[in-house]
């Protein structure tokens, strides 16, 4: 099994209609992320987690809300989707500033 | 907020060739990553590197904190390395990815 492991790999979805992505990781690690990256613009953080009571906002939290049901895993929701979060999604997990593992990324369509 | 730059965007290299790619950051930090995405998407982790030089292999990297910039070199390129690299800079809770360096090995 993969170290994170992402669900769903790929998801077509309306706009407006609620959408969880999901992530599990089995490093045994405190901290995880959530991303998203579009083209030309690299990665940019949504919510971060460095332990199941800690959430923090990331650089674009705007649409977005997550919750960390335990140490291993950490959902992310789009409550009412709309067409420009259209992306690829990230999580990932880290045992503090750095050595990042990351998912194989879930991509998200919005129509 | 911090700035983080990357260059050059895009490079093509011959296999067997050097590169050198480039991170310029704006402020101070105590955090610098370097990660490879494959053509597949998927991220690795190559270098955490706030300072100094380390190797792996064919690629190293070297930071040099007070002139706020980061370089990753690439030793006899192999197609395998082609991909999109990123650094990741900032300090503890603001950590920015920058816009990666997309490079294209041709055999």
């Amino acid at each position: 099994d993969a170290d994170v492991t992402q669900t769903p790999r790929n998801r077509i979805t309306k706009t407006g209609k609620r959408i969880m992505l999901e992530c599990s990781q089995t490093k045994g690690h405190d901290r995880m992320y959530w991303y998203r990256q579009d083209p030309g613009l690299g990665l940019r953080l949504i919510y971060y987690s460095f332990d199941v009571k800690d959430i923090n906002k990331g650089e674009i939290s705007d649409g977005y809300s997550v919750s960390r049901q335990a140490q291993a895993k950490f959902s992310l929701s789009l409550e009412s989707a709309i067409p420009n979060q259209t992306a690829l999604y990230f999580c990932a997990t880290s045992p503090g500033d750095y050595g990042y593992t990351f998912g194989s990324g879930t991509r998200l369509t919005v129509v | 907020g911090i700035q983080v730059e990357q260059s050059p965007p895009d490079l093509i290299l011959q296999e067997g060739a050097n590169s050198t790619l480039r991170c310029n950051f704006s402020d101070s930090v105590n955090n610098l990553q370097w990660f490879h995405q494959n053509p597949w998407g998927q991220l690795i982790n190559l270098f955490y590197i706030p300072s100094g030089t380390k190797q792996n292999g064919r690629l190293s990297a070297t930071t040099v904190a007070t002139e706020r910039y980061s370089l990753l070199y690439i030793s006899s390129s192999q197609t395998t390395d082609s991909g999109v690299y990123f650094c990741l800079t900032g300090s503890q809770g603001n950590l920015i990815f920058g816009k990666g360096t997309k490079l294209s090995v041709k055999p």
